[in-house]
């Protein structure tokens, strides 16, 4: 079974300053984690992806997130955030079955607020 | 290109109605997903179509809800004798679908169901 738990519904950040939003996945196969985000009155936009290969995972807007098998975690980071960053993230984990089809388990999400 | 479109954005309806919500995936994805997403909580999967296969139903929360999808095109979501607990943002995504590769999901916008 696959699940994800994200620490923190809300985070506040300056702007300028450092995110992380957490998550951290249980599974029982070796994972595809993925991060997602919200914006207000829109659908949901990959952000990154993790599937096999390098660990350290870059997306779009300057995000990236690292896999790490040990802390069985995926962590959203960016150096700098950006007004525009504000949204709700949300973490998934899914593991691919023989069509390719991927039932995608998602984390509670986590709201971003972006202070100027 | 069009992407996956979802019809009404909103549905206000009263407790015992029932209630269609529809789907167009993006055009030649053969997956297509239903996900529900309610207040404070993640994304919860409902049922997934792929091609001619049979879906996979097992997220439905009770035999109120069904779901069709005529071939690889257009999706309908029922809920029948609506509850107050089933307000929620109803979410669809499609794909395409290539063996065992990753097949990205692109998420509709949602259609918001309030109960009352």
């Amino acid at each position: 079974a696959q699940s994800v738990t994200q620490l923190g519904s809300h985070v506040s950040v300056s702007e300028g300053a450092l995110v992380l939003l957490r998550c951290n996945y249980s599974s029982s196969v070796p994972p595809y984690l993925f991060w997602y985000v919200q914006y207000p009155n829109q659908g949901l936009q990959l952000l990154l992806k993790y599937t096999t290969g390098a660990t350290l995972v870059k997306g779009i807007n300057g995000f990236e997130a690292e896999f790490k098998k040990s802390e069985t975690s995926f962590h959203l980071t960016k150096p700098s955030a950006h007004m525009s960053d504000a949204a709700e993230y949300f973490c998934a984990v899914t593991r691919i079955d023989q069509t390719g089809a991927n039932n995608l388990f998602f984390g509670t999400g986590t709201r971003l607020t972006v202070i100027p | 290109g069009a992407g996956v479109s979802q019809s009404p954005s909103n549905k206000v309806t009263e407790k015992g109605k029932d209630v269609e919500l529809r789907c167009d995936p993006i055009s030649g994805h053969t997956a297509l997903y239903w996900y529900r997403q309610r207040l404070g909580q993640g994304l919860e999967f409902l049922i997934y179509f792929q091609g001619n296969s049979a879906p996979d139903k097992s997220g439905l929360p009770s035999d109120r809800f069904s779901a069709e999808r005529t071939g690889e095109s257009v999706s309908t979501l029922t809920i029948q004798r609506t509850q107050q607990e089933d307000s929620a943002v109803y979410l669809c995504a499609s794909s395409a679908s290539s063996g065992r590769a990753f097949n990205e999901q692109f998420f509709g916008p949602g259609t918001r169901l309030t109960v009352l």
